[in-house]
């Protein structure tokens, strides 16, 4: 079984548009988290979640808004895609952020979603 | 602001020798520490942590890590490699009470394996 799946795998669009990339985990968990892996493989935190509401944003453009309709799912939806947006994103997952236990800070990641702007 | 420095970009290992591929973090208060794997074209798979106690850890596939506080630095280590264990690593670090702020990752370290 799949602990933390994405969907699409791929996704090729054009400037303009507007996506949505899914996130399911099976985990049980409470956190989940979205990361941007840019060209040079560097990753970054995007957004955490902590029981659908939003912990944490760091700085990304509004054009991105992530939807929790429950604690098992993160979507990502991004409007007016921009050429600086083609990147590989990733979702994670991890036990209560907030609980202050130490296994919070265990994140087990999907295998990303290839977001290619043409 | 925490951040996590892995020095070499690329690493080429024979297959059978050993590796050592390097990890430094900022300081802080009690860091949380993670390698994690990355195939091509595959996501991230967690291959070891270290929260606190015993300073060399083990994880899965053979590899192991050891923690010195003295030179902030996270190591990660394997005796024998194998052709497939060609990947980009990556080192991360959280801090205690940092909660869902998330893993500050190093900008990985691509490993080549040559036969």
């Amino acid at each position: 079984d799949t602990a933390v799946s994405q969907t699409p795998k791929y996704l090729v669009t054009q400037m303009g548009n507007d996506k949505s990339i899914k996130c399911e985990q099976n985990l049980g968990h409470d956190t989940m988290y979205w990361y941007k892996q840019d060209s040079k493989k560097f990753l970054k935190i995007m957004f955490s979640y902590n029981n659908k509401e939003l912990i944490i944003n760091e700085t990304v453009p509004n054009r991105f808004s992530p939807k929790s309709p429950d604690k098992a799912h993160l979507n990502l939806h991004i409007n007016s895609l921009e050429l600086g947006d083609s990147a590989v994103y990733f979702c994670a997952s991890s036990q209560d952020s907030t609980s202050g236990s130490i296994w919070a800070y265990e994140q087990y990641f999907g295998p990303g979603t290839r977001l290619t702007v043409t | 602001a925490q951040s996590v420095t892995q020095p070499d970009i690329h690493i080429t290992v024979s297959e059978g020798a050993s590796l050592e591929l390097r990890c430094n973090y900022s300081y802080g208060a009690t860091p949380y520490l993670f390698w994690y794997v990355q195939s091509p074209g595959q996501g991230l798979q967690l291959l070891l942590k270290y929260f606190s106690g015993d300073t060399l850890v083990q994880g899965i596939k053979g590899f192991e890590a050891e923690f010195k506080r003295s030179q902030s630095s996270f190591n990660l280590r394997k005796p024998s490699v194998h052709w497939s264990d060609a990947a980009e690593y990556f080192c991360a670090v959280a801090y205690s009470g940092g909660g869902a702020d998330g893993l500050t990752f190093g900008k990985g370290t691509h490993l080549i394996i040559q036969p």
